[in-house]
């Protein structure tokens, strides 16, 4: 079964500080990799997506994530923060080969301050 | 296009109750999830529906459960509600395997 760890339950910046959140996963097969947002009274939105080709994948909102296979990573960063960033962000992992769940971890609060 | 629709908003029940939550995805998706989302434990999924069947199942007792209609509109009941059961519980609809979901904004279902 596909598990997701995110290593930092809630991270505190400050205004125009890089970002990076970290994500492993555990599976052996071929797998998609999600970010989803949920901002402070909204409902949760993608980040943005890996499925193949270019491990380096940009998002909205100027975030990007890079997959490394051999680490099973697919860490979320952001050069410069802003107030707005503030939210709590969720990697998720699916099978690619089959129809499988969205599997989430458990997420990390992101908090940035002026 | 609208979004995932999830109604009540907010419900409260007591120990013992049962409770019915209702979802309707986006215009044309056919698979509906379900997932519970609390603090610290991030969304943990319950089921996934496809066309009126059941494809996926989590880790949940069996007091919990769901269904799909042919409009592709989506019910999740528990039944026996338990304190532990609050939580906000959230519908996601995709249109294909292995597209993203869209997730409505949830129902806050608290038990006391």
């Amino acid at each position: 079964a596909q598990s997701v760890s995110q290593h930092n339950h809630h991270v505190i910046l400050s205004e125009a500080a890089s970002l990076e959140l970290g994500c492993n996963y555990s599976y052996g097969g071929t797998v998609n990799l999600f970010w989803y947002v949920q901002y402070p009274g909204q409902h949760l939105q993608l980040l943005l997506k890996y499925f193949s080709g270019d491990p380096l994948v940009k998002g909205i909102k100027g975030f990007e994530a890079e997959f490394i296979k051999s680490k099973f990573s697919f860490n979320l960063r952001k050069p410069s923060v802003q107030w707005s960033d503030t939210a709590e962000y969720f990697c998720a992992v699916n099978d690619r080969a089959g129809n499988t769940p969205l599997v989430f971890g458990k997420g990390t609060r992101l908090s940035v301050i002026a | 296009k609208a979004g995932v629709t999830q109604t009540p908003r907010y419900l409260i029940k007591t120990r013992g109750q049962q409770v019915t939550l209702s979802c309707s995805p986006i215009s044309g998706h056919r698979s509906v999830s379900w997932y519970q989302q609390t603090p610290g434990q991030g969304l943990q999924f319950l089921f996934e529906y496809f066309s009126e069947t059941q494809r996926n199942k989590g880790n949940f007792p069996g007091r919990f459960s769901g269904r799909q209609f042919s409009n592709s509109r989506s019910e999740m009941n528990v039944s026996t509600l338990e304190l532990g059961d609050s939580a906000l519980y959230l519908c996601a609809s995709r249109a294909v395997t292995n597209e993203k979901l869209f997730f409505g904004s949830g129902t806050q279902l608290s038990v006391l």
